[in-house]
């Protein structure tokens, strides 16, 4: 079955770079279609969708937080890493990867994130 | 961008209600919405895609429905279980979610 799992500190000072790895099981991510997105929730907040990589490398990332993201991937080690720097305690919150399906039905297309990470706790401090 | 719009923001229901939220979105996305599940301290947890789609192992009583710009999930019976925060998210252009609603108990 397909999981993944968030890690990474879970203090950081402000100004700094946040890195955080998910390592993932269950899938390749060299399969046509599949995803691993990241997506945040300050605390008592909504969802805010971070950045997706692709199977092919191609990535996308939030208009409001691309100057600061990075997303790359180890197909072999079947990891993800998010890089996210200059950190604020505005980026405090819970830090999700997701995995990302792509489906053709029969008379639209789909694409969602099936299964999650349990979330790692990001606090930004001085 | 394209925004997501959820009400209400929370509601008050008791079991065995029926419940419907909605979801609207700030231009047409044809039927790439879905919908997930979130508990205190847990991640979310996929219930619908593609709009009407039920995912794997999500009772019946669930079900969404709409296309364009408005959609909608409904609990036929709410459950115990049920009591919960739910997103729409659209994946018509990269992803977005919504604010969420509260579902309580009355």
């Amino acid at each position: 079955q397909i999981t993944l799992k968030e890690s990474g500190p879970t203090l950081v000072k402000p100004t700094q770079t946040l890195t955080l790895t998910c390592t993932f099981s269950g899938f390749s991510l060299s399969t046509s279609g599949v995803g691993v997105g990241w997506i945040r929730q300050p605390p008592g907040k909504a969802l805010e969708w971070l950045g997706l990589i692709y199977w092919d490398d191609d990535k996308r990332y939030s208009p409001s937080l691309k100057t600061r993201l990075i997303i790359s991937k180890d197909t072999s080690k079947k990891q993800v890493v998010l890089t996210m720097s200059n950190m604020d305690p505005v980026d405090t919150g819970t830090y999700y990867c997701a995995h990302r399906i792509y489906e053709i039905l029969t008379a639209s297309t789909a694409d969602y994130f099936d299964f999650w990470g349990q979330g790692a706790q990001v606090t930004v401090s001085s | 961008d394209i925004q997501l719009t959820q009400s209400p923001s929370s509601l008050s229901a008791s079991v065995g209600d029926r419940v419907t939220i909605s979801c609207r979105a700030s231009q047409s996305i044809s039927n790439n919405l879905n919908w997930y599940q979130q508990k205190p301290g847990k991640a979310p947890r996929l219930l619908i895609y593609g709009t009407f789609n039920l995912q794997s192992g999500v009772p019946s009583r669930f079900s969404g429905s709409g296309s364009g710009t408005d959609f909608t999930l409904t609990i036929s019976s709410l459950q115990p279980e049920d009591f919960a925060t739910y997103f729409c998210q659209q994946s018509f252009k990269t992803w977005t979610f919504a604010l969420g609603t509260k579902v309580e108990l009355k």
